[in-house]
């Protein structure tokens, strides 16, 4: 059972243009959402949270929405350049510190 | 930020014998490490729960006799994949848990287990 989906396996951006990246969750135990960026065979590097009281979260140019009702949320960075040409990886914990990662989106930005 | 390593970042050995590999929690004590594996082109997936000076709580379809965990200091902990086979390729991350933040894991840059 899938509980944190990445229904885009891959998106394409061109450079400068904003990407929005998206993840589905099914638990509705899950209280704290993360996103990272990950590039092949290298560790997850973490981006940016968000806690389940809150909708939004910003830090530079990445801003995290969470639409608790939908049980989805959105990555938006702004803007792309190339060196953001990475599998992105959102995740979810309830309480615990287990994390449940979705499946990842391949972002490819266009020069 | 906080860093995490692996020993080894790669390793390669033949079906049937042992690999260990390390994970190391270089400028702060991490009292939770959990490992993951991951396939190609697959999510990370959790495969057990690591707490210092206590045995390793394992993830449902993961053999704790196949993959052993030791987490005998604040700042290291280890997994042996005992009797290896090519099934157990894989891309192997750890990661600790931060105590500023609770929810926060930091993750070691991986190692590449490729079992002939």
């Amino acid at each position: 059972d899938q509980q944190v989906k990445q229904n885009s396996p891959s998106l394409s951006v061109q450079e400068g243009r904003i990407s929005i990246l998206n993840c589905d969750y099914t638990n509705s135990m899950f209280d704290y959402f993360l996103w990272y960026k990950k590039y092949p065979a290298e560790g997850p590097t973490f981006l940016i949270s968000i806690s389940s009281i809150k909708d939004k979260n910003e830090d530079g140019r990445f801003t995290v929405f969470l639409n608790k009702s939908a049980k989805h949320l959105s990555l938006h960075i702004v803007p792309s350049p190339p060196g953001d040409s990475a599998v992105y990886f959102c995740a979810a914990s309830a309480g615990a510190q287990k994390l449940v990662f979705g499946q990842g989106t391949r972002l490819t930005i266009n020069p | 930020g906080a860093v995490v390593s692996q020993h080894p970042s790669w390793v390669i050995c033949k079906s049937g014998t042992s690999v260990k590999i390390e994970c190391r929690s270089l400028d702060f004590q991490a009292t939770t490490m959990f490992w993951y594996r991951q396939f190609p082109k697959q999510s990370l997936m959790l495969m057990a729960t690591s707490n210092e000076g206590s045995k390793a709580t394992y993830e449902q379809g993961v053999e704790k006799d196949k993959f052993l965990i030791n987490h005998a200091s604040l700042t290291l902990s280890t997994l042996t994949v005992t009797s290896a086979h090519p099934e157990d390729s894989s891309f192997y991350i750890c990661s600790a848990l931060g105590l500023a933040d609770y929810n926060e894991q930091f993750f070691g840059p991986g190692t590449r287990l490729t079992v002939l």
